[in-house]
């Protein structure tokens, strides 16, 4: 079955450490994202990709790097310079890279399940 | 800044009511709209999309769009308990493909 994966499910770090989450899709997909979700809140934008090889910074970059090495892959890391890590992390993907017809109906984000990160 | 904005809630209705959940977002450039269903401690998940105006009706599910009030919006018909989720809007403008997500509205359906 096509979908995301992301591990590991639940992950805990000490303070000054980084860490990375991973997220693999087998959806042939060329846009990959990873959204931070903090209790009671939004999806927030960390990074996102449209192509190998390049990516671009959502709204809080701050603290995480990514690399788009292969199409399939988009981990995450998490630096010790992100100072309150302690999230739900979201990944997700979608199947074109560029809006250019109105055909966007198709653009649809599938998401993993998933990477609670807890900050000891 | 693209805004998305949803009645935090939380929203109570009784198993069997019709269940209204609203949206409004800044960007008139906006063409496609997302419903997404999310439980506690899991991942959004796809309920339908909509980017033509009007309704749009997928079982007990209709997404409702109106482009000239920036307004769209997502009825539950016949609301059945498992339907007790948090549901985010979220809109993706025409030139991009970054997706501006709401904070989500909290739907409780009571037995």
């Amino acid at each position: 079955d096509g979908g995301i994966t992301q591990s590991p499910k639940y992950l805990f770090r000490k303070e000054g450490q980084n860490v990375t989450l991973s997220c693999e899709q087998n959806l042939n997909h060329d846009a990959m994202y990873w959204y931070r979700q903090d209790p009671g809140q939004g999806l927030r934008l960390i990074y996102y990709s449209q192509i190998v090889n390049d990516f671009q910074k959502g709204d809080i970059a701050e603290g995480y790097s990514v690399s788009r090495e292969k199409k399939e892959s988009f981990p995450l890391t998490v630096t010790s310079a992100q100072k309150n890590p302690t999230a739900f992390y979201l990944c997700a993907s979608s199947i074109r890279a560029a809006t250019s017809s109105l055909f966007s109906g198709a653009n649809v984000l599938t998401f993993g399940a998933g990477s609670r990160l807890t900050v000891l | 800044q693209k805004e998305v904005e949803q009645n935090s809630g939380p929203l109570s209705v009784p198993e069997g009511a019709i269940a209204s959940l609203n949206c409004t977002y800044s960007d008139r450039g906006s063409q496609s709209f997302f419903w997404y269903r999310q439980y506690s401690g899991k991942s959004p998940e796809l309920i339908m999309f909509i980017y033509s105006n009007g309704d749009k009706e997928d079982g007990r599910f209709t997404a409702q769009l109106n482009k000239a009030s920036q307004y769209v919006s997502l009825l539950i018909r016949d609301s059945q308990p498992s339907d007790s989720a948090t549901y985010l809007c979220a809109v993706n403008p025409f030139t991009g493909n970054q997706f501006y997500f709401g904070t989500g509205t909290s739907l409780t359906v009571i037995p």
